[in-house]
Parts: C-alpha cells; structure tokens; sequence
C-alpha cells in the first residue's frame, strides 16, 4: 500500500521569501508518479506540479521545483518569491503506474504575509 | 476550455432520499474517478473508473454507486444518503495514471 506523509500542518512564510513543504512517501512499486496540488479557501484543486519515478532531473513550473530525493522517499514542494494568493492548503499525491488510486497526504496549510 | 464539470455545487438533502451528483469532462479522459474530503481525513478515493463500463471500488465505496455508460459522463449514485455523507466530493478526470488529474470543483453535500 502507498502512502503519504505531509508533518508540517501549518506554514508561515513571509510574502517574497521561499518555502518549502514537506512530503515523504511510502511506495513497494518500483514505477510511480508524485504530484502536488494547491487548494485555496474557494475548495478547487489546483494542479502544481510532476515528478515520475524515473525522471532524471527534478521538476520545475515557475515559481514551483520539486526537490526530488528518490532513495530517501521524498518529494518536496519548493515555492520561490511567495505571494499573497499562495495561501492555500497544499496537497502531496502519490499514484503507481499499474494502479488506479491517487493516495493523498493530509496536506500543509501555507499561510503567506504580508 | 478543458474541464471537469459537477452539478450541483451545493446540496442539502434528507436522509434517504436518493441523489446524483454529476461528473462531465470534454478531454475525452479515459480515467475518472471520485474522491471524498473531509477535515482530517483528507481525501479519500470512493470508485474509479478505467474506461466505459468498467469501473471499481476505492477506499471507501460504501453506500455509493457509479457508472460509466460513456466516456465523458461518470454519475456518483447515493441510493439512500445517510448524515455520515456529508461531505465535500470532487470528480476527477485523467489521460493516463501518471499523468496530472483534473478535478471538478467539487459538490458540498450536506445529509440531514
């Protein structure tokens, strides 16, 4: 079984500095996809970024780079320049490549201040 | 414009009386799947579907029922909805397992 672990509940940052959160994961299938998704108060999931299990390089989209540690189990969201609008709840998933489930962490409530 | 459509977006029933919640995405997705998020559990997979007619159970698929008739369209069925429903639903739509999923933007259902 997959799963998930997310320690930070909460994160404060302030507004231009970097953050990052934290994920760890627990996976047998030696082919896998990790994902994170941001859900502000409005309740949409907000898809951020990928990172394949086989991938060489970690993953970047803008503002967001994945920090990508395959043997230590981990996949950690790295924000640049943090603005106002990424407060929000930020969720790790983790899905294999023979299965069907995405399997969620608890997610990390990222407040940014001004 | 790529999306994931639920309907309703609010809904406050009584206990037994049956509902559907609709799920329609226009990516011609072949995998779909509904998930269930409530405070300090998180979200949890309720039933998934492969691809039209084929569909399985989740974590927690109690009390629920889908279907999958055609590609696009994939229905959450609460045939007698009970207050341990109450929950915010997301429908979520994919090309392949490891590529990014698109969710709906959820349906808030409250069973009294």
């Amino acid at each position: 079984a997959q799963k998930i672990t997310q320690t930070q509940p909460g994160m404060f940052v302030q507004e231009k500095e970097a953050v990052t959160l934290d994920c760890t994961y627990d996976t047998s299938d030696p082919s896998y996809g990790l994902f994170w998704y941001k859900q502000p108060s409005s309740g949409e999931m907000i898809f951020l970024i990928y990172q394949g299990s086989y991938d060489q390089q970690n993953a970047t989209e803008g503002r967001y780079s994945l920090n990508f540690q395959k043997a230590r189990k981990s996949a950690n969201l790295v924000i640049s320049a943090s603005q106002l609008g990424d407060s929000a709840m930020y969720f790790c998933l983790i899905r294999d490549n023979y299965g069907q489930n995405f399997v969620f962490g608890p997610g990390t409530r990222l407040s940014v201040l001004p | 414009e790529a999306q994931v459509t639920q309907n309703p977006r609010y809904l406050i029933t009584v206990t037994g009386k049956k509902l559907t919640v609709t799920c329609s995405q226009n990516m011609n997705h072949e995998y779909m799947s509904w998930y269930r998020q409530d405070p300090g559990l998180g979200l949890r997979q309720i039933y998934y579907s492969m691809n039209v007619e084929v569909t399985d159970k989740g974590d927690v698929p109690e009390g629920y029922k889908v279907s999958r008739k055609e590609k696009r369209n994939f229905p959450l069925i609460l045939e007698s909805p009970s207050p341990n429903q109450t929950s915010l639903y997301f429908c979520a739509s994919s090309w392949t397992v490891n590529t990014e999923a698109f969710f709906g933007q959820g349906t808030r259902l409250t069973v009294v």
